[in-house]
């Protein structure tokens, strides 16, 4: 799996647009880009992937520069309930034994 | 869909004790997988199954058992638990087509005393 580096923590205003970051600079044509994200005593909880073109879900946007070695996730309405530690993984997506290793992550705080 | 549930939220055990952590998945995912989360660490990964009938060991299995007769469930076995095994305990499931994004559950706070 490709390294990952992420800011240690960010604040974001509630209501604003949070912009959480990623550095993949080593990552190979096969490696997709995952985030996750963990609310205090919760589960890790999926939030989206992409391989090459910019995503966007219900939850946030992903955006991947064109030469793949950053992507930045963006929650457009930060809310309180954002607060986590978010995780940026990039893998090659095998199937079978998968294990998902979060590094340290981005803390997220979101101040009223 | 509920996606992944996990019984108990909350278990004390005495050291030696045996019990059954509870993992259920309504999504029809072939792969599914126990990790744990000690205070402030990662997640390790205990046993992880691709399907009815086949598990496997991951990480850490010592300690623990796994059985997979059904596609929705997967329970894990703790046999004399020891306070080494004192954690929050997480099931997961991953999507069967790339690029396999996993499905955790809300989790198990295990304390052995």
């Amino acid at each position: 799996d490709a390294k990952t580096t992420q800011p240690t923590s960010m604040d974001c205003a509630e209501g604003r647009a949070a912009n959480l970051p990623c550095n993949h600079s080593t990552i190979s044509g096969n490696e997709y880009v995952y985030w996750y994200r963990q609310i205090h005593s919760q589960g890790p909880q999926y939030i989206i992937h992409g391989l090459k073109n910019n995503e966007t879900n219900e939850m946030a946007s992903l955006i991947i520069t064109e030469d793949r070695k950053s992507s930045t996730l963006i929650l457009p309405h930060a809310t309180l309930r954002d607060t986590a530690v978010y995780y940026c993984i990039v893998r090659v997506p095998f199937s079978g034994y998968q294990k998902v290793t979060f590094g340290t992550g981005t803390k997220l705080q979101v101040i009223p | 869909n509920a996606g992944v549930t996990q019984t108990p939220k909350f278990r004390i055990l005495k050291i030696g004790q045996s019990m059954t952590l509870q993992c259920t998945q309504d999504m029809n995912h072939n792969y599914m997988y126990w990790y744990r989360q000690d205070p402030g660490m990662g997640l390790k990964l205990i046993y992880y199954s691709v399907g009815a009938g086949i598990t496997d060991k991951g990480e850490v299995p010592n300690g623990y058992n796994v059985s997979r007769s059904t596609t929705e469930d997967f329970p894990l076995r703790l046999e004399l638990a020891a306070p080494s095994q004192t954690s929050v305990y997480f099931c997961a499931s991953s999507s069967n087509d790339i690029p396999h994004e996993q499905y955790f559950g809300p989790g198990t706070r295990l304390t052995v005393t």
